[in-house]
């Protein structure tokens, strides 16, 4: 069976200091994987997301990058975090089109 | 541009009550919808997918329904309990990547 693994499950990180979330997917292949963050009181954004190994497209002008440098291998990255960059961010999966996305349990950042 | 809303943004019940809960989209030309469940502080749960061909999909308690052409779907929750307590959003993919825009959630909370 499929699962999604995401890490850390939480992380406070004073400002200026790079980031590095790392999300792995297992029992499945070229998935399409994707970078949501969600703020205190408001709906899912989503940041990034990837049909293909080294394929990334961003949805918001942020601080943040992502890549994908394995098949199943997902990463969200800053050089220098902002207060703002505070939330939870979530990495998901799909098997390509109009089928059902996944979850994983989520990253608490909180920037100091 | 889909634009995704879900009424009511809070509700509380007593412990059997039926629900439900509405989420409309403006882009009616989706080929799924899909219902997830938030707990606090959790990543997502999948519930249900509801295909563009369905009108109604159906898992245990829990009965979707979509109307794309009143761009519309209902999430109804049968003999309400509470572990039932939690966040209820819906999602509707955008683009042949299937990125999902997210509705700001309706949160419940079912007492004893």
């Amino acid at each position: 069976s499929q699962t999604i693994h995401q890490w850390p499950a939480t992380l406070v990180q004073p400002v200026g200091s790079p980031l590095s979330l790392e999300c792995t997917v297992e029992g499945t292949s070229n998935p399409n994987l994707y970078w949501y963050r969600q703020a205190a009181g408001r709906g899912l954004q989503l940041l990034f997301y990837s049909v293909g190994i080294g394929q990334i497209s961003s949805e918001v002008p942020q601080n943040l990058s992502a890549s994908r440098p394995q098949d199943r291998q997902f990463i969200l990255s800053s050089k220098k975090l902002l207060l703002s960059d505070s939330g939870f961010y979530l990495c998901a999966w799909s098997v390509q089109q109009n089928t059902e996305a996944f979850f994983g349990q989520g990253t608490r950042l909180t920037v100091v | 541009k889909q634009e995704v809303t879900q009424i009511p943004a809070a509700l509380s019940v007593p412990e059997g009550e039926n629900l439900v809960l509405n989420c409309s989209f403006t882009d009616s030309a989706i080929y799924n919808l899909q219902w997830f469940r938030q707990d606090p502080g959790k990543g997502l749960t999948s519930l249900l997918l509801i295909q563009s061909s369905q009108r109604e999909q159906t898992s245990g308690r829990l009965n979707a329904s979509l109307d794309k052409s009143s761009g519309r779907s209902t999430l109804y929750i049968a003999a309400s309990q509470p572990g039932d307590s939690a966040t209820y959003l819906c999602a509707a993919p955008l683009g042949l990547a299937d990125k999902l825009i997210f509705g700001t959630g309706t949160r419940l909370q079912v007492f004893p």
